[in-house]
């Protein structure tokens, strides 16, 4: 079972404000991503993690930004939020190990107005 | 061509059949394969995962692998309506990175 929470799991906001989007995990994964999924549609990766102090982007372009100071936390930050980033974004982690199984937070269903 | 291709469905199959989901893959050097299931407005949680050819078994599942033909496959044995779902088919390249398929849905008609 996997332990990968994400918070807020709900959020409508006006354009132009900022905001972060939360994810933490209590496995002692070393990867970490952030995914974009609008509505019966594939998963996007914007933002990939290996470990502390390593950020990477993924292959949709984002003007989002991410950090990763602690192993367990990897947030995602929206400097000033429009209504095409309104979608849902969702976390993952897994094990540096041969597998590589991500697993799924619950996400965030972000609305922009 | 897409790395990981999937049909989007909708397939639909009788309640008690057997669900057939496949999946192609481009990159012949892929490590590692893994089916997820989705429900609407959910996250995507692990059904199975498979590396070796040949086909792995769990409970009603069975995830089929030949690399030779670069083909992985998903059987639900007597499907249930709680099956229906979007499958998502995962693959980890030759570069280790994970390619998601764009999903197949699947609906059991009672």
């Amino acid at each position: 079972e996997a332990d990968i929470y994400q918070t807020p799991r709900y959020l409508v906001i006006g354009t132009g404000k900022k905001i972060t989007l939360e994810c933490s995990q209590t496995m002692g994964h070393d990867k970490m991503y952030w995914y974009q999924q609008d509505p019966g549609m594939e998963l996007h990766l914007i933002h990939y993690s290996y470990g502390v102090n390593s950020t990477e982007k993924g292959d949709l372009s984002s003007e989002s930004t991410v950090s990763r100071i602690r192993t367990e936390h990897f947030p995602l930050t929206l400097e000033s939020a429009r209504p095409s980033h309104t979608s849902q974004y969702l976390c993952a982690s897994s094990r540096d190990r041969a597998t590589d199984t991500q697993y799924f937070g619950p996400g965030t269903r972000l609305t922009v107005l | 061509q897409k790395e990981v291709e999937q049909n989007s469905g909708p397939l639909s199959v009788p309640e008690g059949a057997i669900a057939s989901l496949n999946c192609t893959y481009s990159d012949r050097g892929s490590q590692s394969f893994f089916w997820y299931r989705q429900y609407s407005g959910k996250s995507p949680e692990l059904i199975m995962f498979i590396y070796s050819n040949g086909d792995k078994e769990d409970g009603r599942f069975t995830a089929q692998l030949n690399k030779a033909s670069q083909y992985v496959s998903l059987l639900i044995r007597d499907s249930q309506p709680s099956d229906s779902a979007t499958y998502l088919c995962a693959v980890k390249d030759s570069a280790s990175k994970i390619i998601f398929g764009s999903g197949t849905r699947l609906s059991i008609r009672p």
